[in-house]
């Protein structure tokens, strides 16, 4: 039973475009998401977060969209650059503590220079 | 700034025997959070501690499995006898406890079962 969903393994996008990423989820309780990005051989790095009372949170190149109606959340990387090729995580919490966290199975990133 | 420390970063033993994975959280964070990646389930976590104490441990496979955090700068994950199907990346995490504090993580032990 996969409470959050990452559906695409796989993303190429062209540098400097948009890169959209996709995550839904089914357990109502969650209310605190975060995404974090994992370079090969390394631990999980944290980028963006988002509390269920808002709707959209930026930071920098970085954008989170969450559609508590839908379950669903999105992360928005513009202008895309080569740095951030990578495999981006999913993650949710139940308590907005940012403890218990259930991620998803990945989407890796592949920036084309 | 330190980050999360892991020990050892790979290690190959054969089924049966005991391994250790060692954990030195960052300074200053007080909860502490042992993960493990496989193919099949992805990144789960196993348990947590906070201010030393295992909060939840409900991820935790199996008997053969312990954690211990006997101070707030060193934790264990002890695989006693361990079997090929614990061979997975284990991650150890730390995070400070203020409202809206990430979870960091260290870079993993890669453990292989024979």
């Amino acid at each position: 039973d996969q409470q959050v969903k990452q559906n695409s393994p796989s993303l190429s996008v062209q540098e400097g475009r948009i890169s959209i990423l996709n995550c839904d989820y089914t357990n109502s309780m969650f209310d605190y998401f975060l995404w974090y990005k994992k370079y090969p051989a390394e631990g999980p790095t944290f980028l963006i977060s988002i509390s269920s009372i808002k709707d959209k949170n930026e930071d920098g190149r970085f954008t989170v969209f969450l559609n508590k109606s839908a379950k669903h959340l999105s992360l928005h990387i513009v202008p895309s650059q080569p740095g951030d090729s990578a495999v981006y995580f999913c993650a949710a919490s139940p308590e907005g503590g940012n403890e218990k966290l259930t991620f998803g199975t990945g989407t890796r990133l592949t920036i084309i220079p | 700034d330190a980050g999360v420390i892991q020990s050892p970063r790979h290690e190959v033993t054969e089924m049966g025997q005991e391994v250790t994975l060692r954990c030195k959280p960052i300074s200053g964070h007080n909860s502490l959070f042992w993960y493990r990646q496989t193919m099949m389930r992805g990144l789960e976590l196993l348990i947590y501690f906070n201010n030393n104490v295992p909060i939840d441990d409900s991820g935790m496979p199996e008997d053969r499995f312990s954690a211990k955090m006997p101070n707030a700068s060193f934790s264990t994950l002890k695989i006693q006898p361990s079997e090929p199907r614990d061979s997975a990346v284990y991650f150890c995490a730390s995070r400070h406890r203020a409202p809206g504090q990430p979870q960091h993580f260290g870079d993993g032990t890669r453990l292989s079962i024979l």
